[in-house]
């Protein structure tokens, strides 16, 4: 059973404009959130988080959204870049694992058009 | 500073062979995981080590995979004998001391393994 969900596989978004990735979780326990980011050939890299008791938390052109209620969270980058073009991914922690394991979702390719 | 490394970088085998992954995490780091992607699909926990101590195997798919960290400085991560369904990308990832919910994990660049 998938705990994190993309539903989008892939997302192509021209330079300049709002790129929003979603993310959907099933477990209410969940007390952090984490997105990375993934070039071919290289590891996942960490682009930022949210614990579960904020909303919002924006860094640069970055913001991620997390709405408790809906299980639901979004990154938003505002303007895109072609160099934003990779894979994403979403991550959550849970208290009980100490916050060390991590659960991710399958990822979505980001293709910022220049 | 060296970040995490992953050795080989690419493995091709046959079913039933054994194959050996290595991972050197970021020194000083006494947390190592291991990860592991299949086609695409989500990436998922293996095993987490403190130090030379395994603290949460519950990823591990069955009893044809072993990690060790000997020393608590690199892991290996066998696999005897590989199957099919073990092709994917094997991403290792350390981090500091510490159990906060952040706790960043700062990956390899991960081993793919194509079993024939």
């Amino acid at each position: 059973d998938q705990q994190v969900k993309q539903n989008s596989p892939s997302l192509s978004v021209q330079e300049g404009r709002i790129s929003i990735l979603n993310c959907d979780y099933t477990n209410s326990m969940f007390d952090y959130f984490l997105w990375y980011k993934k070039y071919p050939a290289e590891g996942p890299t960490f682009l930022i988080s949210i614990s579960s008791i904020k909303d919002k938390n924006e860094d640069g052109r970055f913001t991620v959204f997390l709405n408790k209620s809906a299980k639901h969270l979004s990154l938003h980058i505002v303007p895109s870049q072609p160099g934003d073009s990779a894979v994403y991914f979403c991550a959550a922690k849970h208290p009980n694992t100490g916050g060390f394991k991590t659960i991710f979702g399958a990822g979505t390719r980001l293709f910022v058009k220049a | 500073e060296a970040g995490v490394t992953q050795f080989p970088s690419h493995s091709v085998i046959e079913k039933g062979q054994t194959v050996t992954l290595r991972c050197d995490p970021i020194s000083g780091h006494d947390n190592l995981y291991w990860y592991r992607r299949v086609m695409g699909k989500e990436i998922k926990f293996l095993l987490h080590f403190v130090k030379e101590s395994k603290q949460d195997e519950s990823g591990m798919p069955n009893n044809r995979f072993l990690a060790e960290r000997t020393g608590g400085t690199y892991s290996t991560l066998k696999v005897q004998p590989a199957e099919l369904e073990d092709s994917g990308v094997y991403f290792c990832a350390s981090s500091l001391r510490g159990g906060t919910s952040y706790n960043e994990q700062f990956f390899g660049p991960g081993t793919r393994l194509t079993v024939l």
